[in-house]
């Protein structure tokens, strides 16, 4: 079966760091371009940043309000996607989602079930 | 940034209606255009990518059409498990950029 599954969310004080994870299994993730997107309670849909297949060069983009304080990485011998963040801010409460990048769809066609973050003092 | 703006914010329709949501970019993406429905607590499932192609398991009551500027997303015969909500998204360039979502509701 083909699967992301998050993990890593939690509450965090401003300016602190979180490392969040997704497993995947069921495809090729070596192969795959992968994406996080997040969600802000009641609000749209908003693309962290991507991560491209170490065979089209690994190399990453992120949205300007992360650029700077946000990682992505990816270990493909764990099948494993990263999100660090850092210097956390209160708009950075979301939902956070890791999706494949599909290259020929052009589209994000998996999803994973998603882990909450929370930047509260 | 492409902009992308979706019309209408929300909508009311009845079961076995034809219900059609718009989504314009702010400028020409060619076809790169994906629909997604979202239902409360969920994550967004794929309807439609590069304008007009039905992702796989989705019903054929989902139709997507549309180049340039201007898409459309249409249900045909809007069932139950369809009230949710919609939004479109481009994948012409980075940032990739999502329109604000239409809530489809119960008449």
């Amino acid at each position: 079966e083909v699967q992301l599954v998050e993990s890593g969310g939690g509450l965090v004080k401003p300016g602190g760091s979180l490392r969040l994870s997704c497993a995947a299994s069921g495809f090729t993730f070596s192969n795959a371009w992968m994406s996080w997107v997040r969600q802000a309670p009641g609000k749209g849909l908003e693309w962290v940043g991507r991560i491209k297949s170490k065979a089209d060069t690994g190399t990453t983009d992120y949205a300007a309000p992360v650029k700077g304080r946000f990682t992505i990485s990816r270990d493909d011998s764990k099948n494993t996607l990263y999100l660090q963040m850092n210097s956390l801010k209160t708009e950075d409460t979301a939902v956070y989602y890791c999706t494949t990048d599909s290259m020929d769809r052009r589209a994000f066609d998996i999803w994973g079930q998603g882990t909450m973050v929370t930047v509260s003092s | 940034d492409i902009q992308m703006t979706q019309s209408p914010s929300s909508l009311s329709a009845s079961v076995g209606d034809r219900v059609t949501i718009t989504c314009r970019a702010s400028q020409s993406i060619g076809s790169y255009l994906s629909w997604y429905q979202q239902k409360p607590g969920k994550a967004p499932k794929l309807l439609i990518y590069v304008a007009s192609n039905l992702q796989a398991g989705v019903p054929s009551r989902f139709s997507g059409s549309g180049s340039g500027t201007d898409f459309t997303l249409t249900i045909s015969g809007l069932q139950p498990e369809d009230f949710a909500t919609y939004c479109c998204q481009q994948s012409y360039t980075t940032p990739r950029t999502f329109g604000q979502g239409t809530k489809v509701e119960i008449k």
